[in-house]
């Protein structure tokens, strides 16, 4: 059975950093791309960040809202992708979900079940 | 980066009903499209890709169809477990949602 489990979220102040996790399991991690997503309080989904395979070529693409800021990776060994996130604003605040890729494309049909970021004073 | 547009935001409908949504590309994506179903407090839950292809165990009564820059999501017969928040995906070139539409108790 594929799971995602996503952790390592939290409260946090602005301008400060965090690190989120998601750990992968039932499925030939390193084949997969993985995406994060967010979704912030009542609104829509955002897709942040997205890593190819490392077959693929480890081709990495992040959204114009958080270029800059924030850093996705992945590990292949230990079947975790991570999402560094620096200098966090309020704006930040969301659920952040992490998926696999489907057949090589950037489509989820597993996703984690989230793990709030909370950028507040 | 490609703007997806759905529409209705809100749509009312009763048990049974025909409802469909409307997602649009600001450019051509060909089939490069996903639709999903989200609850509250859950995670998206995939329903159709390439378009027009069903997800394994998902109910018929889901279909898609479009290519190129306008799609749409219909279900023929809207059930109970239906009424929820549904997004489209377009995923060929990076990956974009649209906005969501919330299909709710008439």
């Amino acid at each position: 059975e594929v799971q995602l489990v996503e952790s390592g979220g939290g409260l946090v102040q602005p301008g400060r950093s965090l690190r989120l996790s998601c750990t992968g399991s039932g499925f030939t991690f390193g084949d997969s791309g993985m995406s994060w997503v967010r979704q912030a309080p009542g609104k829509g989904l955002e897709c942040v960040a997205l890593i190819t395979s490392i077959g693929s070529g480890g081709t990495i693409q992040y959204a114009a809202s958080v270029r800059g800021r924030f850093s996705i990776s992945r590990d292949d060994s230990g079947t975790i992708a991570y999402l560094q996130m620096n200098s966090l604003k309020t704006e930040d605040t969301a659920v952040y979900f992490c998926l696999k890729w489907t057949d090589g494309q950037s489509f989820g049909d597993h996703w984690g079940q989230g793990t709030l970021v909370t950028v507040s004073p | 980066d490609i703007q997806m547009t759905q529409s209705p935001s809100t749509l009312s409908a009763s048990v049974g009903d025909r409802v469909s949504i409307t997602c649009r590309a600001s450019q051509s994506i060909s089939s490069w499209l996903a639709w999903y179903q989200q609850k509250p407090g859950k995670a998206p839950k995939l329903m159709i890709y390439k378009a027009s292809t069903l997800q394994s165990g998902v109910p018929s009564r889901f279909s898609g169809s479009g290519s190129g820059t306008e799609f749409t999501l219909t279900i023929s017969s809207l059930q109970p477990d239906d009424f929820a928040t549904y997004y489209c995906q377009q995923y060929q070139s990076y990956s974009t949602f649209g906005q969501g539409t919330k299909v709710e108790f008439k």
